[in-house]
């Protein structure tokens, strides 16, 4: 079936430009996870989201950053007023409900391709 | 403060040899550790996933350990190949259930032929 899908792959903006990126998850996945990993670390929580109540957004690095899930499917990370720092690679992952049977295990999360942000 | 480490950033063997990844963690409790793959270019992939109260894991190859008192993981990867090189990361989970996960840096194993 489809994996999780993230759009745009590539967005190169100024700084200053506001923008918007989604996050398509796995049909079924509750839970929603966006990450952000530069290069040569692993990734590094920013918020989550189980169905469209974002349970915690403290990995968010200031006011500039937020972001929705309003029907529980599809989420949007959303920074405002971007700045050279904000420069990354921005992961989303899902994950199935908690106790799913079969090839899932509780709290394994399906990472998708990646947004590779560049502000100018 | 809380870390999570990685023994090294990278890992060279060879083909054939087992493979070992050490992941140790400090002022964490954490409900479970799970290790992820990651190929150049793409998003990490779940492999195994080990409890708090489990000590091993097996899964083909591939085996991990979970040691909460020396607050230690360790993963094995038997016969490697050189598909087997890749990022390697670990991950803790600090609560049961779906919960957002802390993340080493990774290990870049290289299994040359």
């Amino acid at each position: 079936g489809a994996g999780v899908s993230q759009s745009p792959r590539y967005k190169v903006t100024k700084r200053g430009q506001d923008v918007a990126l989604r996050c398509d998850p796995i049909s079924g996945h509750v839970s929603l996870y966006w990450y952000r990993q530069a290069l040569g670390q692993g990734p590094e929580f920013l918020t989550y989201f189980n169905y469209e109540a974002q349970q915690d957004k403290s990995g968010l690095p200031n006011d500039r950053f937020s972001a929705e899930r309003p029907e529980g499917s599809i989420s949007t990370l959303t920074i405002q007023r971007t700045e050279q720092r904000d420069s990354a690679m921005y992961r989303c992952a899902s994950s199935p409900p908690p106790g799913t049977s079969g090839i899932s295990a509780r709290g394994e999360q399906f990472f998708g391709p990646g947004t590779r942000l560049t502000v100018l | 403060s809380q870390k999570i480490e990685q023994n090294s950033e990278a890992l060279n063997i060879q083909e054939g040899k087992t493979a070992t990844l050490t992941c140790n963690y400090t002022n964490y409790s954490p409900a479970y550790l799970q290790w992820y793959r990651q190929d150049p270019g793409r998003g990490p992939v779940f492999l195994l996933l080990i409890r708090e109260n489990e000590k091993e894991k097996r899964k083909e190859r591939l085996k991990v350990t979970f040691d909460t008192t020396l607050k230690q993981s360790l993963f094995h990867i038997t016969a490697s190949q050189p598909a087997d090189s890749a990022t390697y990361l670990c991950a803790l989970g600090l609560l049961s259930g779906n919960t957002p996960l802390v993340f080493g840096k990774g290990t870049r194993l290289s299994v040359i032929a």
